[in-house]
């Protein structure tokens, strides 16, 4: 079974600042996708970036990029220039991919994030 | 023009009860899904439905039943509501061409059994 795990319950940064959310993952499967999420107070549910175990290069998306390791199980989020409005709980989520791929969703505990002025 | 809209938004309810929750996209989509967020914020899938036909039933009580009258839609019926049964229903879509790994959220269902 895949599990996902944060250990950082909680973080917080100064605005303009950059900051590292850390994820690692278990599973034995070679094909997957990784995703961070963003969850603000509102609620929603907001995706941020996806990464394809498949590809190497780094996933990127303007302030946001991620340092994935396969061998080492580890997806980590990088907020750039962190900004008020990236206040929310972010999530690190693991998902099979190719023809095991039923859109099933696994989820890490969150990480609170919060951006100080 | 929501694109995936459920309702309602806030649901307060005694034990007991039943009560459903309704789910609707309108982005042509062919696979819905059911998660739910506990008081700890852990998200966790609940079933998914393609095509009206259920794919993921994760270990859920049988008082929670999904119904797929359309690809259009997915509701989830909760007989005998718990206190437990607390939370935030979230239910999210996704299409068969651009892949199941790109989920479009709804905006959630807080339900609260007192």
């Amino acid at each position: 079974a895949q599990t996902v795990t944060q250990s950082q319950p909680e973080m917080s940064v100064q605005e303009a600042e950059t900051v590292t959310l850390s994820c690692t993952y278990d599973t034995s499967e070679n094909n997957y996708y990784l995703f961070w999420y963003k969850q603000p107070p509102s609620r929603q549910m907001i995706l941020v970036i996806r990464q394809e175990a498949y590809k190497q290069q780094n996933a990127t998306e303007n302030r946001f990029s991620v340092n994935f390791q396969k061998a080492a199980k580890s997806f980590s989020l990088k907020i750039s220039d962190s900004q008020l409005g990236d206040t929310a709980m972010y999530f690190c989520a693991f998902m099979r991919a190719g023809s095991g791929n039923t859109g099933k969703l696994i989820f890490g505990q969150g990480t609170t994030l919060q951006v100080k002025p | 023009d929501t694109a995936v809209s459920q309702t309602p938004k806030y649901l307060v309810t005694q034990m007991g009860n039943d009560k459903s929750i309704k789910c609707e996209q309108n982005l042509g989509h062919d696979t819905m899904y059911w998660y739910k967020q506990d008081s700890k914020k852990f998200l966790k899938i609940m079933f998914s439905y393609n095509n009206k036909e259920l794919i993921i039933n994760e270990t859920v009580p049988n008082r929670f039943s999904p119904k797929s009258p359309d690809k259009a839609h997915l509701n989830l019926h909760i007989n005998s509501l718990e206190l437990g049964d607390s939370a935030v229903y979230f239910c999210a879509s996704s299409h068969p061409t651009s892949g199941r790994e790109t989920q479009y959220f709804g905006p959630g269902t807080r339900l609260l059994v007192l």
